[in-house]
């Protein structure tokens, strides 16, 4: 597609349940970015993706959360065991080399209630 | 962390009045960008500056970098009440490394 695609644009899920996000990036960059944003926050930093490499990890706030991408394109964020303070959107982008501009997906915003 | 942090958090002005806002950072880096957003979602890309590089303008913005005090400031100049948006900077350290963006700036341009 012309752009980052992410879906769903929203998701509503009870506490305890899993949820799996997706993001697919535009064809041919090779560097994922997964973000989350609170209400009026500033985008906390998740999980980044560069070509082969593998994954930086370090900004996951716990076990519950795990990504992947698959064939260097469609990357997919799960969430176990949902809890109420995992309430935010979540934000993916991609960009060509990783040190060229981001674009950004319209995120997906989640709801635990 | 490399984390940028803008400066101020909030800002209010008139419709044709120029805003500045200032990005900090901790660490080396081999880029800095500024983005906007709108409405919470996805941000949009505005202009990159790379570490050797000092100005950059681009239309109404004018991008500044003093790695010596590890610092950016965005200037809108005759700003529009569309220009209403937060604006974001992010930084990439050298190596294979995640771009990381501040808190960001609230701009609110009253007509």
């Amino acid at each position: 597609g012309a752009g980052v695609s992410q879906s769903p644009s929203n998701k509503v899920t009870e506490k305890g349940k899993d949820v799996e996000l997706r993001c697919d990036p535009i064809s041919g960059h090779t560097a994922l970015y997964w973000y989350r944003q609170s209400l009026g926050q500033g985008l906390e930093f998740l999980i980044y993706f560069q070509g082969n490499s593998a994954p930086d990890k370090s900004g996951l706030p716990s076990d519950r959360f795990s990504a992947e991408r698959t064939g260097g394109s469609v990357s997919t964020l799960t969430i176990q065991r949902t809890q109420q303070e995992d309430s935010a959107v979540y934000l993916c982008a991609s960009s060509f080399d990783g040190e060229s501009k981001a674009f950004f997906g319209q995120g997906t915003r989640l709801t635990v209630v | 962390s490399q984390q940028g942090e803008e400066d101020p958090q909030a800002l209010s002005i008139q419709e044709g009045e120029n805003a500045t806002m200032n990005c900090s950072y901790k660490t080396s880096i081999n880029n800095l960008q500024w983005y906007r957003q709108n409405s919470g979602r996805g941000l949009v890309h505005l202009i990159l500056i790379r570490s050797n590089e000092r100005e950059k303008h681009s239309g109404r913005l004018r991008v500044t970098l003093d790695t010596s005090k590890k610092s950016s400031s965005l200037l809108i100049t005759a700003s529009r009440a569309a220009d209403t948006a937060s604006y974001f900077c992010a930084t990439d350290a050298p190596g294979n490394t995640p771009l990381v963006f501040g808190k960001g700036t609230r701009l609110s341009v009253i007509a």
